[in-house]
């Protein structure tokens, strides 16, 4: 079946640092979602990609959908205490009109000392 | 936008009794969602998938008769674990999508299920 993996699995770094995570597939996506996972809580949707090429930003945070469709990258700028969490790729491989299940990476889990 | 509830958010039961879960799309006509489990430290893992009307699908290693997926309208869902077993003891996450989302689920808070 298909197979996200996501690096790296954990980050430690300091406040105010940038972030970098990605995702990568052998098989293409037409969709790729970023999650972030709080501890005991539901995953909460942070960017939303459809077409190969395209970088999106949603605040301090900007991801790009790889122009092969087997790959994304997540950024986070000028990081803060509340960005702790573990980050989450899915990718789909249905564009439109339609629910298709989603193929989850391992997750990145990110501490941010003050 | 798009408000997924899940009751209840915390659950303890006996070894052998049935717990149900609901998960509720608050403002929106879900057509499809999605039930998950989740051990710790790990990924989110799809148990199955529902559209409004029709019977769930599962993935393969999932006990259909086990875990009671019943999704009755478009805005909720329920999941029942029957004769529960501390294996079961997990946390459970459903996510709903509508038709023109694009494939974005928006997932609920969670119930974290205790077997004893």
């Amino acid at each position: 079946g298909q197979q996200l993996n996501q690096s790296p699995q954990s980050m430690f770094i300091q406040e105010g640092e940038d972030v970098s995570m990605n995702c990568t597939s052998s098989s293409i996506f037409n969709t790729w979602l970023w999650y972030k996972q709080d501890p005991g809580e539901g995953p909460v949707l942070l960017i939303a990609l459809y077409k190969a090429g395209e970088l999106t930003s949603n605040g301090r945070l900007t991801a790009q959908f790889g122009t092969t469709r087997k790959d994304s990258f997540l950024n986070i700028s000028a990081s803060i205490p509340s960005d702790v969490g573990i980050y989450f790729c899915a990718g789909s491989s249905r564009s439109q009109g339609g629910s298709e299940k989603l193929v989850f990476g391992k997750g990145t889990k990110l501490t941010v000392n003050p | 936008g798009a408000v997924v509830s899940q009751h209840p958010s915390r659950v303890i039961c006996k070894s052998g009794t049935s717990v149900k879960i609901e998960c509720r799309s608050l403002d929106f006509q879900a057509t499809t969602m999605f039930w998950y489990r989740q051990f710790p430290k790990q990924s989110l893992m799809l148990m199955a998938t529902s559209n409004e009307g029709s019977k769930a699908t599962y993935e393969q290693g999932v006990e259909k008769d086990k875990f009671l997926i019943n999704h009755a309208s478009l805005t909720l869902s329920t999941l029942t674990v029957t004769s529960a077993h501390p294996e079961d003891s997990s946390f459970y996450i459903c996510s709903a999508s509508y038709l023109s989302s694009y494939n974005e689920q928006f997932f609920g808070p969670g119930t974290r299920l205790t077997v004893l």
